[in-house]
C-alpha cells in the first residue's frame, strides 16, 4: 500500500530534550515537506527536501532541523524543544511534477512539550 | 482523535443536502488549487484539484468551481452523507523551479452532517 509513515504518533517530552520524529514513504517520491498544525493557523510548511541531501526552509523553519540521506525518509529533528512547539506536525510527499492526488499526508505526530 | 482545530468556521449540513465550501486565496501565480479533507485522527486526503485554467471541474458527487477574477474556489458535495463530516482545506499550489511544489493551505472549513 502506497503509504507515509510517520512515528511516534502521540509523544509527551521536556523542554530541551532532543527528540526526531521519523518519516517515510514507499512511493519513490522525490519531493517531501514537514507541516505543522496548530489551531486557527491551518497547515504551515516546516521545511521540504526537492530530493537526497536537498533540502530548504519552508515558512516556520524555526527550532527545527531535518536531513534527507535517503529518498525515502525524511526526518524531524528538534534539538532543543519548546512548550511553542506543542503541535500537530504532519509530513508528505509527491512527486517532483504535479501529481494528480496532490501530496500524500502521514497520519500525523501529536507532540506535547511541557 | 486529536482535535485539528477548535476555532473553525463550521458549516453544519442536514444529511441528503448539498454542501458548498468557500474559499479566497491570494497568489495569482498558483497553477493548481487543491481541495483535502481531514478526518479526526488523520492527514489531510486529496478529495479533487483544478487548473488554473479551468473553471470547473467534477468528480464523484464533488465539483470545484475556481474564480480567478476574485480569487474565490468553492468545494460543492452533492447529497452529503455523514462520512462527509471533516475539515476540508483547500490549498493552492505554485511550483517554484528550485523549490518544487509549494501548498500554501487555506485555515479550513469543519463540515458536521446532522442525520
Amino acid at each position: 500500500e502506497a503509504q507515509v509513515t510517520q512515528n511516534p504518533r502521540y509523544l509527551i517530552t521536556v523542554t530541551g530534550k532532543k527528540l526526531t520524529v521519523t518519516c517515510s514513504q514507499n512511493m519513490n517520491h522525490e519531493y517531501m515537506s514537514w507541516y505543522r498544525q496548530d489551531p486557527g493557523l491551518g497547515l504551515r510548511q516546516i521545511y521540504y527536501s526537492m530530493n537526497v541531501e536537498v533540502t530548504d526552509k519552508g515558512d516556520v523553519p524555526e527550532g527545527y532541523k531535518v536531513s534527507r540521506k535517503e529518498k525515502r525518509n525524511f526526518p524531524l529533528i528538534l534539538e532543543s524543544p519548546s512548550p511553542n512547539q506543542t503541535s500537530l506536525y504532519f509530513c508528505a510527499s509527491s512527486p517532483i511534477r504535479h501529481s494528480p492526488y496532490g501530496y500524500t499526508f502521514g497520519s500525523g505526530t501529536r507532540l506535547t512539550v511541557v | 482523535g486529536e482535535s485539528v482545530g477548535l476555532h473553525l468556521p463550521t458549516l453544519s449540513v442536514q444529511e441528503g443536502d448539498n454542501s458548498i465550501i468557500n474559499c479566497a486565496y491570494s497568489n495569482s501565480a498558483s497553477d493548481y488549487f487543491i481541495w483535502y479533507k481531514q478526518e479526526s485522527g488523520k492527514g489531510p486526503q486529496f478529495i479533487i484539484d483544478i487548473r488554473s485554467n479551468m473553471d470547473k471541474r467534477q468528480g464523484q458527487r464533488v465539483t470545484v468551481l475556481l474564480n480567478k477574477t476574485v480569487k474565490h474556489l468553492s468545494l460543492q458535495i452533492a447529497a452529503t452523507q455523514p462520512g462527509d463530516s471533516a475539515v476540508y482545506f483547500c490549498a493552492d499550489r505554485e511550483m517554484i523551479k528550485a523549490a518544487g511544489n509549494k501548498l500554501t493551505f487555506g485555515g479550513g472549513t469543519r463540515v458536521l452532517v446532522k442525520p
